[in-house]
């Protein structure tokens, strides 16, 4: 059993470019989530999947882009990287019915 | 608008010493609260949740109580071992499940 895992562990950008970061859970959770953890400013919810075929916005989903095809998969899609979105991403997961969320181990992004 | 306060920002203590964190929120309607730990560079491991209804939960040298009417939870940590440095996070869930906002975490040291 995995949990919860993140690919890749890290990333540099440069302004512009795009890219797409995969969080795979392996614990049959049906809701998944996607945060961003700067400093001094705590996580903060972008977007977030209550099931597969449904994405749904958080509170900064401004610049990316998110799918769920497939359960077990949750993608957050960059398409024109900017400086400020410089930070560290996490995904999580949790059953429903059930409110204790599962993180992956983050992603570390820099965007120069 | 949910705001959730976590003080002290940094706490170093002696080994052995029993400690209490904060945590408060703004918003007295949520359906739960989380405490997670966080290791530099890691993801968060969750240590403990209190739904709305109880008043407190243990898991093992930890305690984490609940007083939604005041806004306030703590988490109580008893014979602190150098181990347990980390920062420590609460987040709350509240507004239809989905809403979720986390403090900015309270980083701890025990030094031996």
């Amino acid at each position: 059993n995995a949990g919860v895992t993140q690919t890749p562990k890290f990333r540099v950008l440069k302004t512009g470019q795009s890219m797409t970061l995969l969080c795979a859970q392996d614990m049959n959770h049906e809701y998944m989530y996607w945060y961003r953890q700067d400093p001094g400013m705590g996580l903060r919810l972008i977007h977030y999947s209550v099931g597969e075929g449904t994405t749904a916005k958080g509170e900064v989903p401004d610049g990316y882009n998110v799918s769920r095809l497939k359960k077990q998969n949750f993608l957050l899609g960059l398409e024109s990287a900017a400086p400020s979105q410089t930070s560290v991403y996490f995904c999580a997961s949790r059953l429903a019915g059930r409110y204790e969320q599962y993180f992956g181990p983050g992603t570390r992004l820099t965007v120069t | 608008k949910q705001e959730v306060t976590q003080i002290p920002a940094a706490l170093s203590v002696p080994e052995g010493e029993n400690l209490v964190l904060n945590c408060s929120f703004t918003d007295s309607a949520i359906y739960n609260l989380q405490w997670f730990r966080q290791d530099p560079g890691k993801g968060l491991t969750s240590l403990l949740l209190i739904q709305s209804s109880q008043r407190e939960q243990t898991s093992g040298r930890l305690n984490a109580s609940l007083d939604k009417s005041s806004g306030r939870s703590t988490l109580y940590i008893a014979a602190s071992q150098p181990g347990d440095s980390a920062t420590y996070l609460c987040a709350v869930v509240w507004g239809g499940y989905q809403k979720v906002t986390f403090g900015t975490g309270t980083k701890l040291q025990v030094i031996p």
